[in-house]
């Protein structure tokens, strides 16, 4: 099956920092999806993204599908960023996911 | 616009018993149905998938199981929980394959 691999596991900022999550996936996917989960557990979908750049006020997603990796950018990071992000790929009628980025945001 | 919901939010059960987790989706129709644990740690283990009435995909073997008896409805159940089964059990519908994924707000389930 489809291995989906995300980096770096933890991740450690300062408010008002900037910061790059990256997820790889092991084959062609029909599309890509990154999720925020927040302390309290509720996942909450980000982006749909099988290719391009997608932007959302201070985040942004960019999928290259042919080397089979998407990144996540994150600026001037809020301590409400704070959370796991996941990524989730689809393919042959499933969606998995990778074991997310823990991503801590320090005032 | 669609909603999904999952109960009990949380519970906490002995081991042995047995366990009943209902999902429902509101505002769509014949979405892809899913369930996921996620285990002390972060990761998103998926366990059972439905693309319709009827029809289930098992990912891991255990002595979980599920059922989809109406369209919009997805019930994850067991004869006899064990310790290892403590987790957060999440539900997920998606547009059919590929489309946007949306999560319900879990059960918190503890086995004693």
């Amino acid at each position: 099956g489809i291995q989906v691999e995300q980096s770096p596991p933890d991740l450690i900022l300062q408010e008002g920092a900037n910061s790059t999550l990256r997820c790889n996936f092991s084959d062609s996917v029909n599309n890509l999806q990154w999720f925020h989960q927040n302390p309290w557990g509720q996942l909450i979908n980000l982006f749909y993204i099988p290719s391009g750049t997608k932007q959302n006020g201070r985040l942004s997603a960019t999928t290259v599908a042919t080397e089979r990796y998407s990144l996540l950018y994150i600026s001037s990071s809020q301590t409400t960023d704070s959370g796991v992000y996941f990524c989730g790929i689809e393919g042959a009628q499933k969606l998995v996911f990778g074991q997310g980025t823990r991503l801590t945001i320090n005032p | 616009s669609q909603t999904i919901h999952q109960w009990p939010a949380t519970l906490v059960q002995p081991v042995g018993s047995p366990l009943s987790l209902e999902c429902t989706v509101e505002g769509t129709s014949n979405p892809n149905l899913y369930w996921y644990r996620q285990a002390a740690g972060r990761g998103l283990q998926l366990l059972f998938y439905s693309v319709g009435i009827g029809q289930i995909s098992s990912e891991v073997p255990q002595n979980l199981s599920a059922s989809r008896p109406q369209d919009r409805q997805f019930i994850l159940s067991s004869k006899k929980l064990l310790l290892s089964d403590s987790g957060f059990y999440l539900c997920a519908w998606s547009y059919g394959a590929g489309g946007r994924a949306y999560f319900g707000p879990g059960t918190r389930l503890t086995v004693l």
